[in-house]
């Protein structure tokens, strides 16, 4: 099992450039997930999908939108991207309820 | 929404047993308490998790207070490989609260 890959591993964006981030698993899992992380700093919810066909805004929303394509994947599409959007992304995935979360190796995005 | 507070850093000798604090005095009755990991340059891996009862896994055991507002990750003997950034997080719902962690830093 690959578990949960994402795709590209590294990304240069131009201000105000779009893109999509994928991500896959392959545990049949129910639950997905989107996370940020600056440097030096802990984890930070952008979206999750619960379970396939719903998504729930995170901590941190604003100027993402997520596509549950099916059960096992999960993409995020930055619309225009911003320098503040510079960071690593990780997708995850858990049987419901959040616990015990599947990370993927990540996505280094600077946006410049 | 309930945070966690944990040291900075903490440095052990390798093949020593570490003991990693983590406070949670806002935790409500219903929050896990979850225990991650990040080695550099990966994603998170989770550890283990606990409610009210102290736990064990093959990776390490989880000792959490009686009034459960502080918990202890256990590494029974350390090595070089557990050299990483140890989170405490409580999970409100679906979602995980992370701090900045703690960085283990492991003396051969």
């Amino acid at each position: 099992n690959a578990g949960v890959t994402q795709t590209p591993k590294f990304q240069v964006l131009k201000t105000g450039q779009s893109m999509t981030l994928q991500c896959a698993q392959d545990m049949n899992h129910n639950s997905m997930y989107w996370y940020r992380q600056d440097p030096g700093m802990g984890l930070r919810l952008i979206y999750y999908s619960a379970s396939e066909g719903t998504t729930d805004k995170g901590e941190v929303p604003n100027g993402y939108n997520v596509s549950r394509l099916n059960k096992r994947e999960f993409s995020l599409r930055l619309e225009s991207a911003a320098p503040s959007q510079t960071s690593v992304y990780f997708c995850a995935s858990s049987e419901a309820g959040g616990l015990s979360q599947y990370f993927g190796p990540g996505t280094r995005l600077t946006v410049t | 929404d309930a945070k966690t507070t944990q040291p900075n850093s903490m440095e052990s000798n390798e093949e020593e047993p570490v003991h990693l604090p983590c406070n949670h005095s806002t935790i409500s009755g219903t929050d896990y308490i979850h225990w991650y990991r990040q080695l550099p340059s990966q994603g998170p891996e989770y550890v283990i998790h606990g409610l009210t009862s102290n736990v064990n896994n093959r990776m390490a055991s989880l000792a959490i207070a009686e009034d459960r507002k502080s918990s202890t990750l256990i590494l029974h003997r350390a090595t070089l490989r557990d050299a990483a950034v140890y989170y405490c997080i409580l999970r409100d719902n679906y979602q995980l609260i992370w701090g900045a962690g703690t960085k283990l830093i492991i003396k051969p």
